[in-house]
């Protein structure tokens, strides 16, 4: 199963800073990326997803960058509040619809 | 409250015995899917159900199984148990072409 990689491994941001998650892709097959929020004891939910043929797409704090050619795709939230600590996973998949899952990042916002 | 309903939500058993974790995806979903959550090995596709069909399997072991039911519940049958098979094991639901909403999780504890 070809890997995403996911950076940082850990991550802190004071409140009201910007938070920025990087994944890296190895499946040109991949034609979906999302990104899941999971808080402890919490299943992961989704929070953001973007298709290939797009570039950026803003819901609210969040953001995602995409970088087809480079095969890369990022995460942006503005604003960061301490709700908003928990972990992130990005993930690709293709048409059987499994997820590739990153390896997470433990996010911190100070208050 | 997602929609996936997982239970138990923790199991304590012992090495070599057999558990069965069940899974009510949300209404109107078709797709199962489960996934294994170790500190090891991150978030692992491990097996996924079309309306009570084995769509795609990934890193599931020959010890694990599992099955749809008409009435699209699912349910993943891990016997011979390790150590190793500690984890947290999600299930989750879409509709096809859809994103996945993800159930709270049964935490295994292999003693």
């Amino acid at each position: 199963q070809q890997q995403v990689k996911q950076s940082p491994q850990s991550l802190i941001v004071q409140k009201g800073g910007i938070s920025i998650i990087n994944c890296a892709y190895e499946n040109t097959a991949f034609d979906y990326f999302p990104w899941y929020q999971q808080f402890p004891g919490k299943g992961p939910a989704l929070l953001i997803a973007i298709r290939p043929d797009v570039s950026e797409k803003k819901e609210g704090r969040f953001t995602i960058s995409f970088n087809k050619s480079a095969k890369q795709f990022s995460l942006h939230i503005m604003d960061s509040q301490p709700g908003d600590s928990a972990t992130y996973f990005c993930a690709g998949s293709g048409s059987a619809r499994q997820l590739t899952f990153g390896s997470g990042t433990q996010l911190t916002v100070l208050p | 409250d997602s929609g996936v309903t997982q239970t138990p939500k923790h199991l304590i058993t012992a090495t070599g015995q057999r558990v069965t974790l069940r899974c009510s995806p949300r209404s109107g979903d078709l797709s199962v899917y489960w996934y294994q959550q170790s500190l090891d090995q991150g978030l692992q596709f491990l097996i996924q159900y079309y309306n009570g069909e084995e769509r795609a399997k990934g890193n599931i072991l020959e010890r694990f199984s599992a099955q749809q039911f008409p009435d699209l519940h699912s349910e993943l049958n891990l016997s011979s148990l390790e150590l190793g098979d500690s984890a947290l094991y999600f299930c989750a639901s879409s509709v096809i072409q859809g994103g996945y909403t993800f159930g709270s999780g049964t935490r295994l504890t292999v003693v």
